[in-house]
């Protein structure tokens, strides 16, 4: 079965500092695909980036990167000098190409509160 | 503009009320699901639905029922809401099933308080 483990639950920071959000998951599967969502107070899903399994080559998109490792099965999610509007929760998320059966679609993980002090 | 709506976007209610939850896209997409996302615990599949008419469970249906009678459209239903259904509802959906582990278009939320 599948699993995303966000161990850090809150994350507090004074603005420009860089935090990096862990992630860490599982699965049998070669073929998954792995992403990082942000959710500010205002309530929805904001889609942030997604990783195949066969593609380890590292993002950078502004002050947002991206690090993965299948080695270490993990999909780290770094702010470089951070800013108050990153304030939000934070989900890693997973996908298997085809699931086994039982639930359909993505798992996510708890998620991480990231707090942005100014 | 592509787009998955949900009404409503706020919702209190009282133990027992029957209510509905509207889901609709309008991408033509084969494949729906709804989540809930509860403080501590991410978001969890309640149920999806891979086209017209086909509806299958998630990891937490207990207290729920779906339907899928059109292709845009599919309803969460509370037939007797109680205080640990209070959450965050989000409606998905997928082009098929190719692409659910890939892209996967979430709507607005809607916010359930049962009390």
């Amino acid at each position: 079965a599948q699993k995303v483990t966000q161990a850090q639950t809150e994350i507090s920071v004074v603005e420009k500092e860089d935090v990096t959000l862990d992630c860490v998951y599982e699965t049998r599967d070669t073929t998954y695909y792995l992403f990082w969502y942000k959710q500010p107070p205002s309530g929805e899903l904001v889609f942030l980036i997604r990783r195949n399994s066969f593609d380890e080559q590292n993002e950078i998109s502004g002050r947002y990167s991206w690090n993965f490792q299948k080695s270490t099965s993990s999909f780290n999610f770094t702010i470089t000098a951070s800013q108050v509007v990153d304030s939000a929760v934070y989900f890693c998320a997973l996908s298997e190409r085809y699931s086994g059966g039982g639930a359909d679609g993505l798992t996510f993980g708890k998620g991480t509160h990231l707090i942005i002090q100014p | 503009e592509a787009q998955v709506t949900q009404n409503p976007r706020y919702l209190i209610t009282v133990t027992g009320k029957k209510l509905t939850v509207t889901c609709s896209q309008n991408m033509n997409h084969e494949y729906m699901s709804w989540y809930r996302q509860d403080p501590g615990l991410g978001l969890r599949q309640i149920y999806y639905s891979m086209n017209v008419e086909v509806t299958d469970k998630g990891d937490v249906p207990e207290g729920y029922k779906v339907s899928r009678k059109e292709k845009r459209n599919f309803p969460l239903i509370l037939e007797s809401p109680s205080p640990n259904q209070t959450s965050l509802y989000f409606c998905a959906s997928s082009l098929n099933r190719d692409t659910i582990s890939y892209e996967q278009y979430f709507g607005p939320g809607t916010r359930l308080t049962v009390t």
